[in-house]
């Protein structure tokens, strides 16, 4: 079965705090997205990680992928109120069937 | 990037009733999707939508509930049909296209918001 977890689904955090979030799926991936979206609106692209060991940062978010763990995350960095928003991961199973993680609330707390 | 559009943004739509939703890109892509997101959930995938041909359902989807249209490589249609207030979501288009400066990109439309009564 193709399954997609995420951790933690909620998660509040002081403003300059660091945290992770993380994404474990089932099977072998050809493609990991990581996608913000704000209430009330579309799903904007911050990451596409297509190999082991890939390192994306943008900002105060850094994603890493390993795809012997089957494991990404996604590191925040020194927090800011502006990065509130739910946080989802997505796998591609190498048939363009994409799966997408519950996703993470993120609230940070000024 | 590509740049999407949905029409409408948002309906409220009477039980028993049908909906077309409609996507529409600025740059020929290969492949387009169909997503539904419930309120405070996750995406699912409903269905892809395939240039010329039947759309590829996913499991629990059934294209009598939910036919799709592609004409063309920029255009793609999805149809709520009889309808009812389990099918009040949020849907979105999305596009991929292989081979381009964007490849390994999903990018996804500001989607439909649907309240069936």
């Amino acid at each position: 079965e193709l399954k997609v977890e995420q951790n933690p689904l909620f998660l509040s955090m002081q403003e300059g705090k660091n945290y992770t979030i993380y994404c474990n799926y089932s099977t072998t991936s050809d493609r990991l997205y990581w996608y913000r979206q704000d209430p009330g609106k579309s799903l904007e692209s911050l990451f596409v990680l297509l190999s082991n060991g890939a390192v994306k940062q943008e900002g105060r978010l850094m994603a890493s992928l390993d795809t012997k763990a089957r494991l990404s995350t996604l590191h925040i960095t020194a927090a800011v109120h502006d990065l509130s928003a739910t946080y989802f991961c997505a796998v591609d199973f190498r048939d363009d069937k994409i799966i997408f993680g519950k996703g993470t609330r993120l609230h940070i707390l000024p | 990037s590509a740049v999407i559009s949905q029409k409408p943004s948002r309906d409220i739509c009477q039980r028993g009733t049908s909906l077309t939703i409609q996507c529409q890109v600025d740059s020929q892509v290969t492949m387009m999707f169909w997503y539904r997101q419930q309120p405070g959930q996750s995406l699912t995938l409903i269905a892809t939508a395939n240039q010329g041909s039947e759309a590829t359902y996913e499991s629990g989807f059934v294209i009598d509930k939910f036919p799709i249209s592609r004409p063309n490589l920029t255009f793609s249609t999805l149809t709520v049909s009889n309808m009812s207030p389990e099918d009040s979501s949020i849907y979105l288009c999305s596009v991929e296209a292989r081979g381009t400066s964007w490849d390994n990109e999903q990018f996804f439309g500001p989607g439909t918001r649907l309240t069936v009564l």
